[in-house]
């Protein structure tokens, strides 16, 4: 079906506020990984999920950040208290992979680009 | 962190020419992955080429791995215009589901 969506598209808020990122993975897809993209740069590893197990949030960079995937669908990245140093693209990515040693794609959502002034 | 280091930054060649680019990385891994981005846009993905793999192709895409010198290179032959993009290699690490990603490859080529 289609593709990994995610929105909004487009997100401007104010230092302090608190946003929620929503990603939709392809449908079936088994893992959701979360990834923040500077400007010019490759993806960094925010965290990931196995159905609605939070397997790694190493790649968070501190305790503002959170997700969560309820029902091992459609997942939600939040920030609080937004900060300037947070301003990037915010891409979502859903593979098939289950098992420990098969190798599936990434297939990358548009991305969220957050702005925070 | 980065791990995987694209070789050159950036690199400009004629219509129909054939662009190399090449990916190191330091730790083992269990595949490496490349994908596209046009203009700051989508990630495309490319080809996964898995650790126990030497070579791929899809198309006019050709990578190579070699897990001894822990390197890959991406050829794309007779290039189009429609390829001016960045690419990046992608790794996912031993014993890790994440994707560790180079700065890329800002490949353009000329009409």
């Amino acid at each position: 079906g289609a593709g990994v969506s995610q929105s909004p598209r487009y997100k401007v808020t104010k230092r302090g506020q608190d946003v929620a990122l929503r990603c939709d993975p392809i449908s079936g897809h088994v893992s959701l990984y979360w990834y923040r993209q500077a400007l010019g740069q490759g993806p960094e590893f925010l965290t990931y999920f196995n159905y609605e197990a939070q397997q790694d949030k190493s790649g968070l960079p501190n305790d503002r950040f959170s997700a969560e995937r309820p029902e091992g669908s459609i997942s939600t990245l939040t920030i609080q208290r937004t900060e300037q140093r947070d301003s990037a693209m915010y891409r979502c990515a859903s593979s098939q992979r289950t098992g420990l040693t098969s190798s599936y794609e990434q297939y990358f959502g548009p991305g969220t680009r957050l702005t925070v002034t | 962190s980065q791990q995987g280091e694209e070789d050159p930054q950036a690199l400009s060649i004629q219509e129909g020419e054939n662009a190399t680019m090449n990916c190191s990385y330091k730790t083992s891994i269990n595949n490496l992955q490349w994908y596209r981005q046009n203009s700051g846009r989508g990630l495309v993905h490319l080809i996964l080429i898995r650790s126990n793999e030497r070579e791929k192709h899809s198309g006019r895409l050709r990578v190579t791995l070699d897990t001894s010198k822990k390197s890959s290179s991406l050829l794309i032959t007779a290039s189009r215009a429609a390829d001016t993009a960045s690419y990046f290699c992608a790794t996912e690490n031993t014993g890790r589901r994440a994707l560790t990603f180079g700065s890329g490859t800002r490949l353009q080529v000329q009409p």
